[in-house]
């Protein structure tokens, strides 16, 4: 079993809000993603990390944010959300050198 | 570069029907490859994986075989359960440890 937390699980706020998804792993893991999937469709990466201090973005284009201040730690930032951000967000994991990619439960947001 | 293309869903079976989704992959070198589970309202779970040809990775009934040949690593299981209904993701990471993830197949399993 994999020990990443995401939090909230579910959140529906007001358009404009600002708004910081949690995503916490205890694994010790290196590499660190962000991925944006619409119901029971394919992902999107969003944004990834290979370590502390480093942040990219991924494949789709996206408007949050992320930093990696801490090893364990990788939030994702929507500082002003809007309708169009409605979608879960999957937080991942994955040790240097490691070959498998561990997910967290998932945040829904809601924008409205 | 690198990528997955998977069975289109979604697919309908009854209860204790078999299954089989199709995955094949494009690589430049060998890559490991893997099944995930989507359950309801829930993040991705590993179901197997295999790391080289010939590999065959086993969970929960469900199997994959590592086919280099036909550069292919079909999920199937023999008599699914109600409970099998999710959403099933093939993927592979390659040497350098970048993932790629199918589509995903949405499977439902009628009593």
């Amino acid at each position: 079993e994999a020990d990443i937390y995401q939090t909230p699980r579910y959140l529906v706020i007001g358009t404009g809000k600002k708004i910081t998804l949690e995503c916490s792993q205890t694994m010790g893991h290196d590499k660190m993603y962000w991925y944006q999937q619409d119901p029971g469709m394919e992902l999107h990466l969003i944004h990834y990390s290979y370590g502390v201090n480093s942040t990219e973005k991924g494949d789709l284009s996206s408007e949050s944010t992320v930093s990696r201040i801490r090893t364990e730690h990788f939030p994702l930032t929507l500082e002003s959300a809007r309708p169009s951000h409605t979608s879960q967000y999957l937080c991942a994991s994955h040790e240097r050198g490691g070959n498998t990619i561990y997910f967290g439960e998932g945040s829904w947001l809601t924008v409205v | 570069g690198d990528s997955v293309t998977q069975m289109e869903g979604p697919v309908t079976l009854s209860e204790e029907a078999c299954l089989t989704i199709n995955c094949t992959y494009t690589a430049t070198g060998y890559p490991s490859l893997f099944w995930y589970v989507q359950y309801p309202g829930e993040g991705l779970q590993l179901l197997l994986k295999a790391t080289k040809a010939d590999d065959k990775g086993s969970n929960k009934g469900f199997e994959a075989t590592y086919r280099k040949e036909t550069t292919s690593f079909h999920l199937e299981k023999g008599s699914v359960q109600v409970s099998d209904s999710a959403v099933y993701f093939c993927a592979l990471s390659d040497p350098g440890n970048q993932f790629y993830f199918g589509t995903g197949t949405s499977l439902t399993v009628i009593p």
